[in-house]
């Protein structure tokens, strides 16, 4: 089954404490992508990768990194979590960047509550 | 001024009801566009992509108007399985980028 697999489903943790967020694509997907969605202001992307090794800054990067060591992975890492991360994580991937038409298929979601 | 704007609701509408969703977007090198639809915060699903010529699948009819930057949903005899939030959805140039509009909150009521 074709799926993009997010882990944890569900976080609390501590201001500080290093967390990373895994997304795995089982589509052999060459673009991943993170969102952070908030109420009141939609999807907001994060990060985005266009092939292994190639990453770069989506609209709200700030406390964020990423890697794409392998095509499948695109792990989320925030290296000091702070209650400003408190969110609803998403992971995304599409065929390739060229397929302006193409879907985006989305990982479960990470719920993620820093206190 | 956001890139996709949309009407958040809530729209609450009876089973069989038609229900039309608007959304405008700014940026004119937007190159496709999309209706997502998302259940009580789980993931977003492609309901349809939208074409210039205007589409249809089912009961849901989906137009683009260039011109206007304006991209429209209609829903035609409502479900209740139908109650969801809709995410209009632009592709920003080639470079894959997808842009969302914050979601309109639709609940079918018996």
């Amino acid at each position: 089954e074709a799926q993009v697999t997010q882990n944890p489903r569900y976080l609390i943790t501590v201001t500080g404490k290093k967390l990373t967020v895994t997304c795995s694509q089982n589509m052999n997907h060459e673009y991943m992508s993170w969102y952070r969605q908030d109420p009141g202001l939609g999807l907001r992307q994060i990060y985005y990768s266009m092939n292994v090794e190639v990453t770069d800054k989506g609209d709200v990067p700030e406390g964020y990194k990423v890697s794409r060591k392998e095509k499948r992975n695109f792990p989320l890492i925030l290296e000091s979590p702070s209650p400003n991360q408190t969110s609803l994580y998403f992971c995304a991937s599409r065929p390739d960047r060229t397929g302006a038409d193409t879907e985006a298929f989305f990982g479960q979601g990470t719920r993620l509550t820093v206190v | 001024r956001k890139e996709v704007e949309q009407d958040p609701g809530p729209f609450n509408v009876p089973e069989g009801a038609t229900v039309a969703f608007n959304c405008t977007y700014s940026n004119s090198a937007s190159q496709s566009f999309f209706w997502y639809r998302q259940d009580c915060r789980k993931e977003p699903k492609l309901l349809m992509s939208v074409y210039s010529s205007g589409n249809e699948d089912g009961r849901f009819t989906a137009q683009l108007n260039r011109a206007s930057q304006y991209i429209s949903l209609l829903i035609r005899d409502s479900k209740l399985s139908d109650s969801a939030t809709y995410l209009c959805v632009v592709n920003i140039g080639w470079g894959g980028k997808l842009i969302f509009g914050q979601g309109t909150e639709l609940s079918v009521k018996p």
